[in-house]
């Protein structure tokens, strides 16, 4: 079965520091991995995607993240965080081996401060 | 606008009432499918579809039922509301099997409350 853990549910950071969202993930196959953004009463918003190529995605909005099978990790980074950041951020696994079929982190809301 | 459409953006409903929330997407997308989002818990899949005629169960189905008549549509349907039922629902759609990596398109959301 496929599992993903956001291992901290809130993230408070300055704005221009770093941000650094953990996501690990279990699968039984090679999965693809995503990263989703929500703002405040809006849907959902993809952020990046792993599909088995490069082990590091970019993504838009100066976001990226890195696959490691090894440590089964896609943590979520961006060098220096702006306040229109501000937002929940999902990690996200493909359930099945079709790929049709996602299950969603617990979410991690990312704070930035002035 | 390119997307996927939910109607309405809000409801309240009575326990034992019924409804149907609409999902419309025009990106001619095979597969779509129902979350619920609560807090902590991410979004969990009600029911999905990979195509028109073809529906499955998710993690969550009890209490809702769907349809697909076209490729366009997807209905939710709650039979019989109860407070456990208050929720954001999102619709989502995306191409079907070995295009994963597109990733999904997701709707705005409704926001349901059962008193």
């Amino acid at each position: 079965a496929q599992s993903v853990t956001q291992l901290d549910s809130h993230v408070s950071v300055s704005e221009g520091t770093p941000v650094l969202l953990r996501c690990n993930y279990s699968s039984s196959y090679s999965p693809s991995l995503f990263w989703y953004v929500q703002h405040p009463n809006k849907g959902l918003q993809l952020l990046l995607k792993y599909t088995s190529a490069a082990t590091l995605v970019k993504g838009i909005n100066g976001f990226e993240a890195e696959f490691k099978k090894s440590e089964t990790s896609f943590h979520l980074t961006k060098p220096s965080a702006h306040m229109s950041d501000a937002a929940e951020y999902f990690c996200v696994v493909t359930k099945n081996n079709a790929g049709n079929m996602l299950t969603f982190g617990g979410g991690t809301r990312l704070m930035v401060k002035p | 606008n390119a997307g996927v459409t939910q109607t309405p953006k809000f409801q309240v409903l009575k326990t034992g009432q019924s409804m149907t929330l609409q999902c419309a997407q025009d990106m001619n997308h095979e597969y779509m499918s129902w979350y619920r989002q609560d807090p902590g818990m991410g979004l969990r899949l009600i029911h999905y579809s990979v195509g028109a005629g073809i529906t499955d169960q998710g993690e969550v189905p009890n209490g809702y039922n769907v349809s697909r008549s076209t490729t366009e549509d997807f209905p939710l349907r709650l039979l019989s509301a109860a407070p456990s039922q208050t929720s954001v629902y999102f619709c989502a759609s995306s191409y079907a099997t070995g295009t994963a990596g597109d990733g999904y398109t997701f709707g705005s959301g409704t926001r349901l409350t059962v008193v």
